[in-house]
């Protein structure tokens, strides 16, 4: 089974500029959640989407945002970007597990976003 | 402040020694998983312990789930170079959120 893809794995921007991050799910999941990680802040989650709709929102400002397609595919965008915002970002799939409390999250190996 | 705490934060060895990473919260957990990060790449997940005092072992690795499912330990036995990465736990609760802690870096020098 193919594991969590993201593309692209590397990007150069500019302050002011807005990108958009790709992320596709283990085949079956339903659940994606994106993460930033910087060596200051470690992990911090952005963001979750099941079934299309958001259902979880970690603590970022409104620049970030995403969506998720009908095939579970997720895309996150930042807009305006800042200097602050280069990161890892990391896209984990997941089955939905919320009646069992069981939430085994696989990672994709993230797009590393650098902002000049 | 984290949610999570681990300790240490960092962890330098030399190979064939053992070491004990420890992952301690104030919240009762429904579940909790260890990752491996090496750089560049994205967390791998190791183990995920769900009832209290549960004990997993995996090769040289042990995993351990407090009884109150309030913190867990990640003990090496005779750790190898390739052991070498940012370990990760984190903590499921009340059936809708997840939170890592800030890892432990650790280094196993040949």
């Amino acid at each position: 089974k193919a594991g969590v893809t993201q593309t692209p794995r590397y990007l150069i921007k500019t302050r002011g500029q807005q990108v958009t991050l790709s992320c596709s799910p283990i085949s079956g999941h339903r659940s994606v959640s994106w993460y930033q990680q910087t060596p200051g802040q470690g992990l911090q989650f952005l963001f979750e989407y099941f079934s299309e709709t958001q259902r979880n929102k970690g603590n970022f400002p409104g620049r970030f945002s995403g969506r998720q397609f009908s095939n579970s595919r997720s895309e996150m965008n930042v807009s305006t970007l800042e200097l602050g915002d280069s990161a890892l970002y990391l896209c984990a799939s997941s089955l939905d597990s919320r009646a069992s409390g069981y939430n085994e999250q696989f990672f994709g190996p993230g797009t590393r976003l650098t902002v000049l | 402040t984290q949610l999570l705490e681990q300790s240490p934060q960092f962890l330098s060895i030399q190979e064939g020694e053992n070491l004990t990473v420890y992952c301690n919260s104030s919240s009762v957990f429904s579940s909790l998983q260890w990752y491996r990060q090496e750089p560049g790449e994205g967390p791998v997940l190791l183990v995920t312990v769900v009832t209290g005092g549960e004990v997993k072992k995996l090769k040289r690795l042990t995993f351990q789930f407090g009884d109150a499912r309030k913190d867990s330990s990640l003990h090496i036995t005779a750790a190898q170079p390739g052991d070498t990465g940012l370990y990760l736990c984190a903590g499921y609760y009340n059936n809708n959120d997840m939170r890592f802690g800030a890892g432990t870096r650790l280094t196993v020098k040949p």
